[in-house]
């Protein structure tokens, strides 16, 4: 089924711990971006990706990084989680920048 | 700075219709987006609009009046399903998307 996928599905983690989010889409969507999501707040984007081998910083890159070695994935790293960093994860896609973004299921990380 | 304003939360009646509003100020305007987003899932495309007027799609319409910063999704004939939360996003002039908090829809029976 084409789509975007994203793991884990829910993580526990512990403050101060590494950890990289991962999303894979195989519908050859040039543009990948990374969303999260609190409660009471719109999305805000953390990191985007125009196409491989380039990446942008969005409204809220800090504690952040990403890479995209190439078209099919977008992995999210967390350096040094902190608990701030507790929220709804969300990756998306689209065709280019200025086309609709499609989102994958989402990642729930708590950060103790 | 960029705003987007949605209420947070409306009630409707099943078989009814309800307007969600949508208000927004921006960098730019490169289209305004309406999503759907049941509770513990991703957000789905809804409607897209860029120039004035209303964009329909079955029960679900869309309305933008770029010189007001206005939009709203109207829903008629009103289901269960359709208990969801809506959020309004606006593509700015970096062609970035910048979202409302979004608006809860409750349905009643």
């Amino acid at each position: 089924i084409a789509g975007i996928t994203q793991a884990p599905t829910s993580q526990i983690l512990a403050a101060g711990r590494r950890m990289t989010l991962r999303c894979t889409q195989d519908m050859r969507h040039n543009a990948m971006y990374w969303y999260r999501q609190d409660l009471g707040l719109g999305l805000r984007l953390i990191h985007y990706s125009n196409t491989a081998g380039t990446t942008g910083k969005g409204e809220v890159p800090d504690g952040y990084s990403v890479s995209r070695a190439n078209t099919d994935d977008f992995p999210l790293t967390l350096a040094s989680a902190v608990p701030s960093q507790t929220s709804v994860y969300f990756c998306a896609s689209s065709d280019s920048e200025a086309d609709t973004q499609y989102f994958g299921p989402g990642t729930r990380l708590t950060v103790l | 700075g960029q705003n987007i304003d949605q209420p947070t939360e409306m009630t409707a009646t099943e078989g009814a219709i309800v307007q969600i509003n949508c208000t927004y100020q921006t960098s730019g305007f490169n289209g305004l987006f309406w999503y759907q987003q049941h509770a513990g899932e991703a957000p789905t495309f809804l409607s897209y609009n860029v120039l004035d007027g209303l964009e329909e799609k079955g029960r679900f319409s869309s309305f933008l009046s770029r010189s007001k910063g206005y939009s709203y999704l109207l829903l008629k004939e009103l289901q269960m399903k359709d208990s969801a939360s809506y959020l309004c996003a606006v593509r700015d002039s970096n062609y970035q998307l910048i979202w409302g908090a979004g608006t809860k829809l409750i349905i009643k029976p």
